[in-house]
């Protein structure tokens, strides 16, 4: 089983709509989770993180964390086509980059 | 600005050879990170480099792979006696202080590699 699971998808919503992204994990240590959008061909950028649970809000991106079910999600709000990507989970016990696990990445369409 | 460059942008070799990859990352930034992402699979780190401390290796899949950053700013992965199983595009990141992740890793555009 890997540490971290995350739908490959693809997901593919109208313009306009609420989407959901979501990652299970299995290691109770993890403190620091954190949300990457990828274009096609270029490399992660990081558009969020949080320590431990709760909600961390940064205009239409909520990211939301739940550790008692080790469960964390990302949420766009208005959605819009240049929201399609594929977007990465992250997160780590350390405050230290070398330690990260990734997930594999859903693939976001978002329609005209 | 300049953001972190890789080169080759794609490389095409056959199972046995060296290749080497390299990365320029931000003038500036400490820290160097290499990742390796497989078709379907998250990033996997490879290898740690913060400014002239030892690297962290602890995410070399074998002696195969080795990394060099010299005078503290390019670095360059190897990858030698090339397996099939290496093909992935290979990411470059790097970050401006000492904090980890926290502050913000700028990824390269990656090389995509191919063993034939």
């Amino acid at each position: 089983q890997k540490e971290v699971e995350q739908d490959p998808g693809p997901l593919s919503v109208p313009e306009g709509a609420i989407v959901s992204l979501n990652c299970t994990y299995s290691n109770s240590a993890f403190q620091y989770f954190m949300w990457y959008r990828q274009y096609s061909r270029k490399g992660p950028e990081l558009l969020m993180y949080t320590y431990s649970s709760g909600n961390k809000e940064d205009g239409r991106f909520t990211a939301q964390v739940d550790k008692s079910s080790k469960y964390i999600s990302l949420f766009i709000r208005d959605s819009q086509p240049s929201d399609s990507a594929t977007y990465l989970c992250a997160m780590t016990p350390y405050s230290s980059a070398s330690k990260i696990i990734f997930g594999s990445g859903t693939r976001l369409s978002i329609r005209p | 600005g300049a953001g972190v460059s890789q080169s080759p942008s794609n490389k095409v070799t056959e199972k046995g050879k060296d290749v080497e990859l390299r990365c320029d990352p931000i003038s500036g930034h400490t820290a160097l990170y290499w990742y390796r992402q497989s078709l379907g699979q998250g990033l996997e780190f490879l290898i740690y480099f913060q400014g002239n401390s030892a690297p962290d290796k602890s995410g070399l899949p074998s002696d195969r792979f080795s990394a060099e950053r010299t005078g503290g700013s390019v670095s360059t992965l190897t990858i030698q006696r090339t397996q099939q199983e290496d093909s992935a595009v290979y990411l470059c990141a790097s970050s401006a202080a000492r904090r980890g992740f926290e502050e913000t890793q700028y990824f390269g555009p990656g090389t995509r590699l191919l063993v034939l």
